[in-house]
């Protein structure tokens, strides 16, 4: 069975400040993928990045960072310099079958950036 | 822009009613769908993965008499929940995975608020 776990179920930060995102993963495949969604409070889910198993390469896209380490099962998330946009609900999640199989999703963490 | 559509975004409806949703990818073909169902402040649970052309597989816990799945064509999949009732209250998101590769990535809906009275 797969499993994310999100140990932080909310963070407020001041304005500026650099907050990181946890997230521990648990799965049997030997290929999957893990992702990151911002959820607003809209509703929608908006896609952040997607890393295959193979690839532990960490990455970066403008303040965001990603830190994959397969030694420890985790995908943390990091936010430099935070901004008030940046609050909403994280989710991490987990597509075991090789990424053909439906995402398995951490219970995600509110994260309030406060002005 | 977005690459899947899905409506209502919004039903509210009295007890006993069926509501059917519909999941449509806009530019692509999609082999499969995926329907999550996410409880106020609760995350994302998948409910069933949807294959055109034949019958839905559904996760373990989910009614497959009280949620329906039809997939009849590559760009469309449809959720009907069957005499709906107050504790189907949720917000009902689909995905749609383009192609059949295993490297294709999942685009999501925006999703359906579903009130049940």
């Amino acid at each position: 069975a797969q499993k994310v776990t999100q140990a932080q179920t909310e963070i407020s930060v001041v304005e500026k400040e650099d907050v990181t995102l946890d997230c521990v993963y648990e799965t049997r495949d030997t290929t999957y993928y893990l992702f990151w969604y911002k959820q607003p409070p809209s509703g929608e889910l908006v896609f952040l990045i997607r890393r295959n198993s193979f690839d532990e390469q960490n990455e970066i896209s403008g303040r965001y960072s990603w830190n994959f380490q397969k030694s420890t099962s985790s995908f943390n998330f990091t936010i430099t310099a935070s901004q008030v946009v940046d609050s909403a609900v994280y989710f991490c999640a987990l597509s075991g079958g090789g990424g053909a199989d439906g995402l398995t999703f951490g219970k995600g963490t509110h994260l309030i950036i406060q002005p | 822009g977005a690459v899947v559509s899905q409506h209502p975004s919004w039903v509210i409806c009295k007890s006993g009613t069926s509501v059917k949703i519909e999941c449509r990818s806009l530019d692509f073909q999609a082999t499969t769908m995926f329907w999550y169902r996410q409880f106020p402040k609760q995350s994302l649970m998948l409910m069933a993965t949807s294959n055109e052309g034949s019958k839905a597989t559904y996760e373990q816990g989910v009614e497959k008499d009280k949620f329906l799945i039809n997939h009849a064509s590559l760009t469309l999949s449809t959720l009907t929940v069957t005499s709906a009732h107050p504790e189907d209250s949720s917000f009902y998101i689909c995905s749609a995975r383009r192609g059949t590769g295993s490297r294709q990535p999942q685009h999501f809906g925006d999703g359906t608020r579903l009130s049940i009275l």
